[in-house]
Formats: C-alpha cells, structure tokens, sequence
C-alpha cells in the first residue's frame, strides 16, 4: 500500500487564477494520475504524470490548461490555469505500482472558483 | 467508447439486509474488476479485485462480488449490511492487455444503512 498526502486539501479562488495542486506519496511508485471528481459525478481521468517527460493527456484535456509536473518517483504538482466557476471539483491523486493494477488514492483537494 | 454502469445512486437499507450493488461495463476484451469504497471523510480505497480465476472474489468486511463474463457485471453483494457500511460505492474497469490501461470508473452508489 501507499500513502498519499495532498496540499492543499480545499481552496477558494478567484476566476481567472490558477492553483498547483501537490502530491506527495510514502514511497516510490510507478504510476503516478490526477483525476477530476465533479459534484455528483464519478472520477474522470485527467492525466497520467510521467516521471521525467510530459505527461499524457486523456481527451478533453490539455497541456496549457492542466501542467503536470513529476520530478521524481514520490511527488507530482497539478496545476489548473486560469479558472473558471466549471473547474470547480475535487482533484484526486492516485498513485499505483503497475498498469492496470489496483489504485490508491489521496484524500483529494476541494478547488472552489468563484 | 468503454463506460461502466452502476445501476442505482441512492440506496438505503436497514441493518442486516442483504445488499446488491449492480455494476456494468462495455467492453468486449479481457479487463481488470475493481469496487472502490469512500466512507465519510476518508480516502478512497480498494474494497475488492478481480483480475483472474475464480469469478466470485472475496473482499474486506463481508463484501463479494462476482464477475459474470456473459453479461458484462460485476456486482457487489454483502449478505447483512451494517450502519458502518453507509458510504459511496465505486465499480472500476480497467482493460487488461493493452497500452493504456486507463482505469474507468462508474458513477457511484451512495448506499445510507439505516440503524
């Protein structure tokens, strides 16, 4: 298992800001994602973070709107840009030790744009 | 495009009723079977899988499921459901075998047992 901390856990912000979203995991892991859980929706994928390259994109989302950052095998940075009243959501970082294995999954940020 | 289906939102129970929570997917190829659980204020996290083997799997606290390839279902059941069990229930696929394992989750089911 994995344990995976997020910062900041809520925020309000003003449109037209933007917000970098941390995650921080106990320990080493290969597959690091950031999803989007809309209020009354399920969780939507919005990238995976790659250790040392770009990270890859799910459709619907781009670069300029949502940067990811991994630097290492332990730490990812979501970034959402420039934002409007629909980015509101939680974010959730996920982390898992292989492909298609099991996911485990941080306690999510509570983003609010006014 | 693939989807899973979770047929109920709400459901309330009372204590020691049986549970079933149905859960479908469309996709035609091998795949990975998870239900994910998020009590209140905590942390989503793994309540059962199924990658192989025998369909019906066994998971934490009571709950089962089991995989009927036919029909494209993995539903969650649990024979006697507690107050503690009140949280949002999450079905997941993930195709198995292929480049992009992109993990699909359902809507959720929001199940409230009633003491």
């Amino acid at each position: 298992s994995a344990v995976i901390s997020q910062k900041p856990s809520r925020d309000i912000c003003q449109r037209g800001t933007s917000l970098t979203i941390q995650c921080q995991v106990d320990s080493q892991v290969t597959m690091m994602f950031w999803y989007r859980q809309q209020p009354g929706q399920s969780l939507t994928l919005i990238a995976t973070a790659n250790q040392g390259s770009e990270a890859t994109y799910e459709s619907g989302f781009v670069i300029d709107k949502f940067p990811i950052s991994r630097p290492n095998l332990t730490f990812s940075t979501l970034t959402v840009s420039n934002m409007s009243p629909e980015d509101s959501s939680i974010y959730l970082c996920s982390v898992s030790q292989s492909n298609g294995n099991e996911q485990f999954f941080g306690p999510g940020t509570r983003l609010t744009v006014l | 495009a693939q989807s899973v289906s979770q047929h109920n939102h709400h459901v309330i129970l009372s204590e020691a009723a049986s549970l079933e929570l149905g859960c479908n997917y469309s996709y035609g190829g091998t795949v990975n079977l998870f239900w994910y659980v998020q009590y209140p204020g905590q942390h989503l996290q793994l309540l059962l899988k199924y990658f192989s083997g025998d369909p019906l799997v066994k998971g934490i606290k009571g709950f089962e499921a089991e995989f009927i390839k036919s029909k494209f279902s993995f539903n969650l059941r649990k024979p006697s459901v507690q107050w503690s069990d009140t949280a949002e229930y999450f079905c997941a696929v993930t195709p198995a075998f292929t480049g992009g394992f992109k993990t699909i989750f359902g809507a959720g089911t929001r199940l409230f047992v009633k003491a």
